[in-house]
């Protein structure tokens, strides 16, 4: 069965860097984008970022822009997020999640792991 | 950006009851729309992709319409573990997520 399993979470100091994981089994990782999502403490759902199939598109949110970087190894049936000068505004569960296309359009998120907690405080 | 504003904010409802929450987009997204579920301290649940289509695995008492800016889920007769957060998300040229629906048992 799928399975999207996130890792590298923890807690970090403001201004410094952190680097997530996830995992992926029991579908064909590179036939998919893939995302990362974050819920802030007792907040809603938002959207990070997403790479396609190939790693030749990605995207992010403003709020990350410049700070974060999403990647893949679809040898590896792994995504990553590199985050970088990390502001306690950042500190939420982060899910990684597979991509829809549908009829080649972005569309809705499938799968999602169990999520990891990034704690960003001095 | 396109803006996703869910009503209510949140409802208390009983075990049996029909229950409809709205999600309205700030611009045109034609059927581009999914609902999630999520209970506390799990991650979301896909129930409704393209406007009207039912994940597989979700129970028929879920239902999605709705296309351009108003969308509507529905519970047909509330379940007890149906008692949960809902969101709705568009993905037009990257995801957003309503703010979310509370349901709680009267």
């Amino acid at each position: 069965q799928v399975q999207l399993v996130e890792s590298g979470g923890g807690l970090v100091k403001p201004g410094g860097s952190l680097r997530l994981s996830c995992a992926a089994s029991g579908f064909t990782f590179s036939d998919y984008y893939m995302s990362w999502i974050r819920q802030a403490p007792g907040k809603g759902l938002e959207w990070v970022s997403y790479i396609s199939s190939s790693s030749s598109y990605t995207n992010y949110a403003d709020s990350v822009k410049g700070r974060f970087t999403i990647s893949r190894d679809n040898a590896k049936n792994s995504l990553y997020l590199q985050m970088n000068s990390l502001r306690a505004e950042d500190t939420a569960v982060y899910y990684c999640a597979n991509l829809l296309l549908w009829f080649g359009e972005l569309s809705h998120f499938d799968y999602w792991g169990q999520g990891t907690l990034v704690t960003v405080s001095s | 950006d396109i803006q996703m504003t869910q009503s209510p904010s949140s409802v208390s409802a009983s075990v049996g009851d029909r229950v409809t929450i709205t999600c309205r987009a700030s611009q045109g997204i034609s059927s581009w729309l999914a609902w999630y579920q999520q209970k506390p301290g799990k991650a979301p649940k896909l129930l409704i992709y393209a406007a009207s289509s039912l994940q597989s695995g979700v129970p028929s008492r879920f239902s999605g319409s709705g296309s351009g800016t108003d969308f509507t889920l529905t519970i047909s007769s509330l379940q007890p573990e149906d008692f949960a957060t809902y969101y709705c998300q568009q993905a037009n040229s990257f995801p957003t997520f309503g703010q979310g629906t509370r349901l709680e048992i009267k």
